[in-house]
């Protein structure tokens, strides 16, 4: 079992739609990120949570550290947001989800 | 302001031949730096983290090692390459609190 759990694995939604990535993790962590991964394979880091929920345009991430659980959402999803969103949680090393491929369908 | 490279940013390589990627960090010093592998259709996989120069950890046991030789130089290499090793290689670096890790472009390396 993987200490990070991402879901879905795979996710389609036409403009506009409103997209939730989950995040489950089983290990101490003093940190999670979001990380966005583009077709050509750079990668970008969205939100590093410790707690509560950030924002950045249309993107929220939201954590709760009592459950383990992390989100992602995208509100008024466009073509560009296409790309693979990677959990990572960080305790005394970085902890990896497989990553959630998102595609949005104009 | 920090930036990353990675070279080179595509390799195509046939088995049993060497490795050698490199990445460079510019605009900080003593940084931690880490080898990643993404295979395809795989989540990101740590090879090898550094926290200075000469200390090199190794994550999982494999034909690749990694070298430090200067403070903002890291190496990934190989002495025979072999299929399994095809993937894509990221570089990362990160400050002393270790939270945030900054990506470099990436190398994606097929072994044929």
């Amino acid at each position: 079992k993987n200490e990070v759990e991402q879901s879905p694995q795979n996710l389609t939604a036409q403009e506009g739609e409103f997209i939730t990535i989950n995040c489950s993790y089983s290990v101490g962590i003093s940190a999670l990120h979001w990380l966005q991964q583009h077709p050509g394979g750079g990668i970008v880091s969205l939100f590093m949570l410790s707690s509560g929920k950030k924002k950045h345009g249309r993107l929220i991430a939201t954590i709760n550290i009592q459950e383990k659980h992390s989100s992602l959402h995208i509100t008024a999803s466009h073509p560009r947001d296409s790309a693979v969103y990677i959990c990572a949680a960080w305790g005394n090393q970085f902890y990896f989800g497989t990553g959630t491929s998102l595609t949005v369908i104009p | 302001s920090q930036t990353i490279h990675q070279w080179p940013a595509t390799l195509v390589q046939p088995v049993g031949s060497p490795l050698s990627l490199e990445c460079t960090v510019e605009g900080t010093s003593n940084p931690n730096l880490y080898w990643y592998r993404q295979a395809a259709g795989r989540g990101l996989q740590l090879l090898f983290y550094s926290v200075g120069i000469g200390q090199i950890s190794s994550e999982v046991p494999q034909n690749l090692s990694a070298s430090r030789p200067q403070d903002r130089q890291f190496i990934l290499s190989s002495k025979k390459l072999l299929l399994s090793d095809s993937g894509f290689y990221l570089c990362a670096w990160s400050g002393v609190s270790q939270e945030t890790q900054y990506f470099g472009p990436g190398t994606r390396l097929l072994v044929l």
